[in-house]
């Protein structure tokens, strides 16, 4: 079985600040792992997505996350936030790399001030 | 890029009555698609897996006789809600596979309100 725990449903931070919104997973099997950014009134967008080839992941719009398996998380951050960064962020675990059937965290709320 | 239309984006219904809602792959084939259901402030919960010319999987806890789905076309899959209630009140959203890649790519989602 997996799940997904996703610590603080509401994370404020200000523009230029540093992002982090935490993620931590559990999986009987090597997981996949993802985080998806939705905008008010939008489907899901892919920021990033870990598969194995490499514990540190790059995704869009200056995000990053490090998967740690010894800690079981994966933690997205950016180092400086842009109020275009506001949105509600979900992160995602799956038994597969396409990410088909999975099964989400309750998500983030990222609010950033000027 | 992938691109995936849902349609309608929001629906209002009175009770009792039965909606569709189309999922469309709009620039490539879809061999699978997934339904997924939204509650307000809370996380995305897969309600079914369709697959292209057979029957969709539930995932447990999902009335199949009350939220249809048909997928019969490479392109195409719809969700009908029957007999709606207004506790069937959410945010719907299906996501597509493109047929032999591993890239899944999510509509912007339908939502329904039901009166």
């Amino acid at each position: 079985a997996q799940s997904v725990t996703q610590l603080g449903s509401h994370v404020s931070v200000s523009e230029g600040a540093l992002v982090l919104l935490r993620c931590n997973y559990s999986s009987s099997v090597p997981p996949y792992l993802f985080w998806y950014v939705q905008y008010p009134n939008q489907g899901l967008q892919l920021l990033l997505k870990y598969t194995s080839a490499a514990t540190l992941v790059k995704g869009i719009n200056g995000f990053e996350a490090e998967f740690k398996k010894s800690e079981t998380s994966f933690h997205l951050t950016k180092p400086s936030a842009h109020m275009s960064d506001a949105a509600e962020y979900f992160c995602a675990v799956s038994t597969n790399q396409a990410g088909t059937a999975l099964i989400f965290g309750k998500g983030t709320t990222l609010s950033v001030s000027s | 890029g992938a691109v995936v239309s849902q349609h309608p984006s929001r629906v209002i219904c009175k009770s009792g009555t039965s909606v569709k809602i189309e999922c469309r792959s709009l620039d490539f084939q879809a061999t699978t698609m997934f339904w997924y259901r939204q509650f307000p402030k809370q996380s995305l919960m897969l309600m079914a897996t369709s697959n292209e010319g057979s029957k969709a999987t539930y995932e447990q806890g999902v009335e199949k006789d009350k939220f249809l789905i048909n997928h019969a076309s490479l392109t195409l899959s719809t969700l009908t809600v029957t007999s709606a209630h207004p506790e069937d009140s959410s945010f719907y959203i299906c996501s597509a596979q493109k047929s032999g890649a591993n890239v899944l790519t999510f509509g912007a989602g339908s939502r329904l309100t039901v009166l």
